[in-house]
């Protein structure tokens, strides 16, 4: 079964970087993109990103542009999602997602298969 | 960008009942992009409907979406005690896409 298992929590100072990993288990990684995705506290979901496993090829939402760095490692079927210069407005947690399968489009994709999330706090 | 306005913002229902969620985009949108989930508290969102109205795979068939153009709709058909959550739309296809705000289905 398809499984993604994300990285654990992260307190963080403004200013710094954070980097979440997301394995993937129970299907071929290079196969599917993968997105990225945030829920401030109580509030909605947001899209940031998305990553081509296969070639590494990546596309920002331009809100993050400049700020977000996605990569891969396909020996062990990790993805990663770096963002840099963290603000208090950056507290969130941060889910990676999965395709159900049929999106080839390189964009915003329903979300079939999600991480536990990973929360990532900012604050001095 | 487009803007995705959910209503109500909180629903009150008894279990058995009927729920219809509406989900209303800022300007006409293909129906092929459109996507809506449960959230409960503590779990990633769970995906229910894709393409306006194809069940995602597990999904019950009391959860069914429908709606064109602007205007979307989920219905559950009859509320099952598990169902009381958040509900999120979901627009996909063009970058950034956008959620709606979301509906809280609460027990009356």
């Amino acid at each position: 079964q398809v499984q993604l298992l994300q990285s654990g929590s992260e307190v963080k100072k403004p200013g710094a970087s954070v980097k979440v990993s997301c394995k993937a288990s129970g299907y071929t990684f290079t196969s599917y993109h993968m997105q990225w995705l945030r829920q401030a506290p109580g509030q909605g979901l947001e899209w940031m990103g998305i990553i081509s496993p296969s070639g590494g090829n990546t596309n920002y939402a331009q809100k993050f542009q400049g700020r977000v760095t996605m990569t891969r490692d396909t020996s062990t079927s990790t993805v990663y999602m770096e963002l840099s210069s963290l603000s208090s407005e950056d507290t969130a947690v941060y889910f990676c997602a999965r395709d159900p399968g049929g999106f080839p489009h390189f964009g915003p994709s329903p979300g079939a298969y999600w991480g536990q999330g990973t929360l990532v706090t900012v604050s001095s | 960008e487009i803007v995705l306005t959910q209503s109500p913002g909180t629903l009150s229902l008894s279990p058995g009942e009927r729920a219809t969620l509406s989900c209303r985009a800022s300007q006409s949108v293909s129906s092929s992009w459109l996507a809506w989930y449960q959230q409960k508290p503590g779990q990633a969102p769970r995906l229910l409907i894709y393409g306006a109205s194809s069940r995602a795979t597990d999904i019950p068939d009391r959860f069914s979406g429908s709606g064109s153009g602007t205007d979307f709709t989920l219905t559950i058909s009859r509320l099952q005690p598990e169902d009381f959550a958040v509900y999120y739309c979901q627009l996909y296809h063009n970058s950034p896409g956008a959620f709606g705000q979301g509906t809280k289905v609460e027990i009356k």
